[in-house]
């Protein structure tokens, strides 16, 4: 079946260290979109990437960092910079135009310890 | 700016009640309108996309209604059963150069009592 795949499901980041969250998609989309979801907040997008090696910031970038070398592949490190990083982090996909909408992934909870 | 707006925040009902959740957006030059549902801990499962040239979509007992004109969709899901309880979210989608722009609600929790 094809889908978003985020791992791990659980991560937990000790203060002043950079973490790496996965996203892979085997839907053959074009665009990939990382959210941040905070209790009582809406999704806030954090970067977006419409093509290969190509990538945008979204509206709360600051202390994120992306890359984007394969169509499948879009990782979200989150840097010590981030001072707020504990919250759910989620992944998404659409073909390009968002025509056939967006998929998203089961989501990365981080915690800071 | 779009601002999407989702009412009530909460909803209660008895099962087998019919449920009515809505979303509101300021902007009606939108692509297509998404509604999805998420379980506590969980992402997001897409329940219906709407285009912006249609006014309705059905699934099974979901049914998603939207107007542009005024800025609202509705989502009516029949006969509710307790696991239709989750959080269903509203998304606009805007074409724009730089890239899509898929604005959020803030989300209706819904319970479905026994």
């Amino acid at each position: 079946d094809g889908g978003i795949t985020q791992s791990p499901k659980y991560l937990f980041r000790k203060e002043g260290q950079n973490v790496t969250l996965s996203c892979e998609q085997n839907l053959n989309h074009d665009a990939m979109y990382w959210y941040r979801q905070d209790p009582g907040q809406g999704l806030r997008l954090i970067y977006y990437s419409q093509i290969v090696n190509d990538f945008q910031k979204g509206d709360i970038a600051e202390g994120y960092s992306v890359s984007r070398e394969k169509k499948e592949s879009f990782p979200l490190t989150v840097t010590s910079a981030q001072k707020n990083p504990t919250a759910f982090y989620l992944c998404a996909s659409s073909p390009g135009q968002g025509a056939s909408g967006y998929t998203f992934g089961s989501g990365t909870r981080l915690t800071v310890v | 700016k779009q601002e999407v707006t989702q009412i009530p925040a909460a909803l209660s009902v008895p099962e087998g009640e019919n449920l009515v959740l809505n979303c509101s957006f300021t902007d009606s030059a939108i692509y297509n309108l998404q509604w999805f549902r998420q379980d506590p801990g969980k992402g997001l499962t897409s329940l219906l996309l709407i285009q912006s040239s249609q006014r309705e979509q059905t699934s099974g007992r979901l049914n998603a209604s939207l107007d542009k004109s005024s800025g609202r969709s509705t989502l009516y899901i029949a006969a509710s059963q307790p696991g239709d309880s989750a959080t269903y979210l509203c998304a606009v989608i805007k074409i724009k150069a730089a890239g899509n722009k898929l604005t959020f609600g803030g989300g209706t929790r819904v319970l479905v009592k026994p």
